[in-house]
């Protein structure tokens, strides 16, 4: 399965400021997922878009579905500590492994108090 | 509570040596994936099952095996022919239709003796 662009590679920010991070693909996607992983867990879900243009909320976390389908982008107001972590995007796309996803590498962020 | 399973947490190899990572769900889920995770890469899927009895390979099969013997359980052998096995394993599951998001496992880590 083909692997997402995903920027950027990693972020270093204060406590309170904002965080923006997205992915990108060459072919459409059924499916944007946004997961959190910490170190030595398996990922959680944060956001879960299933249509192109829909917008969803969880929180202080903003994720989108790009209209074109090739696109996902997830944003977190007011950053806290406990935002630290990997946040991975993937996709579903149209025709592909039992719904198995396609995974970007990692925008890693630390938050400094 | 309603989950996925992996044991063990971690996991020793020795040269020429076959291991089996577990994974058990109670979601009721069909569908159930084993990813491989290496350092600063996205997740890579080995093999998935969408339904009992029946898997396909992922996109690094070569030196895995797995059965599908029961809805719940989805074990993920590492054969001795696998010649770079250090990695973190990841287990998910879905629904089969995929409208629903996957679910991780909290992975075992697997290293060479």
């Amino acid at each position: 399965g083909q692997q997402l662009n995903q920027s950027p590679q990693s972020m270093f920010i204060q406590e309170g400021e904002d965080v923006s991070m997205n992915c990108t693909s060459s072919s459409i996607f059924n499916t944007w997922l946004w997961y959190k992983q910490e170190p030595g867990e398996g990922p959680v879900l944060l956001i879960a878009l299933y249509k192109a243009g829909e917008l969803t909320s969880n929180g202080r976390l903003t994720a989108q579905f790009g209209i074109t389908r090739k696109d996902s982008f997830l944003n977190i107001s007011a950053s806290i500590p406990s935002d630290v972590g990997i946040y991975f995007c993937a996709g579903q796309p149209p025709t592909n492994s039992g719904y198995a996803l396609n995974f970007g590498k990692g925008t890693s962020l630390l938050v400094t108090p | 509570d309603g989950g996925i399973t992996q044991s063990p947490k971690y996991l020793f190899r020795k040269e020429g040596q076959n291991v089996t990572l577990s994974c058990e769900q109670n979601l009721n889920h069909d569908a159930m994936y084993w990813y491989r995770q290496d350092p600063g890469q996205g997740l890579r899927l080995i093999y998935y099952s969408q339904i009992v009895n029946d898997f396909q390979k992922g996109d690094i099969a070569e030196g895995y095996s797995v059965s599908r013997e029961k809805k719940e359980s989805f074990p993920l052998t590492v054969t001795s022919a696998q010649k770079n096995p250090t990695a973190f394993y990841l287990c998910a599951s879905s629904s089969r239709t995929g409208t629903q998001p996957q679910h991780f496992g909290d992975g075992t880590r697997l290293s060479i003796l």
